[in-house]
């Protein structure tokens, strides 16, 4: 069984620029979660996405947004990045019949 | 607010020791408590988790035990291995109607097993 991957594995970006990241679940999950990991401050919730629809979002500006796919793969972008924005983003996906949450490899992104 | 605390931010354990690791949460309604290991560059591993109806779970060498009137559980690494040297982190969730919610994490814990 293929785990969740993420695109791309790296990404450089210059203050101001957008950003956009990918995830394509586990198959079979339906739910998606977004999580931002920037050194010092931890694993830190960003979006949860589930069928489709936006289900919770965590303490991050509207800058921060994303969107669910019929095929449950999902897109997080960053819009005006900031320097405070490089983090790994990582992304992870659940199903019903699940209690765990499976994590990908994440996207390093690195703002200039 | 810091729903999850845990504990020592760094460890280091000499190999086929114990390593303990503790974790504090506050919200009595989280039900579903995850311990994820992360090796530098890779994304977290799920490696043991408990619900709060019993006191410990066994996996191998991990185990968690779960205290949920101190709202405390931690996890031990019996005969610690220098491959389990790498940052833990505990995590706490709600699960309800079959949903997962979002996970709340502890700040981790960098695990050196000297060999």
């Amino acid at each position: 069984e293929a785990g969740v991957t993420q695109s791309p594995t790296h990404l450089i970006k210059t203050r101001g620029q957008q950003a956009t990241l990918r995830c394509s679940p586990i198959s079979g999950h339906t739910s998606v979660y977004w999580y931002q990991q920037a050194l010092g401050l931890g694993l830190q919730f960003l979006l949860w996405y589930d069928e489709g629809e936006e289900r919770n979002r965590g303490n991050f500006p509207p800058r921060f947004s994303g969107r669910q796919f019929p095929n449950y793969s999902s897109e997080l972008n960053v819009n005006a990045l900031l320097l405070g924005d490089s983090a790994l983003y990582l992304c992870a996906s659940s199903s019903l019949d699940t209690d765990t949450q499976d994590f990908g490899p994440g996207t390093r992104l690195t703002v200039l | 607010q810091q729903q999850v605390k845990q504990s020592p931010q760094s460890l280091i354990v000499q190999k086929g020791g114990i390593s303990i690791i503790n974790c504090a949460y506050e919200n009595t309604a989280f039900d579903y408590f995850p311990w994820y290991q992360q090796f530098p560059g890779k994304g977290p591993a799920l490696l043991i988790a408990i619900r709060p109806d019993v006191s410990e779970k066994k996996e191998g060498r991990f185990t968690i035990s779960f205290n949920k009137s101190a709202k405390q559980f931690s996890l031990h690494i019996m005969d610690s291995q220098p491959g389990d040297s790498a940052t833990y982190f505990c995590a706490a969730t709600m699960t309800s109607g079959g949903s997962n919610y979002k996970l709340t994490f502890g700040k981790g814990t960098l695990l050196t097993v000297n060999p």
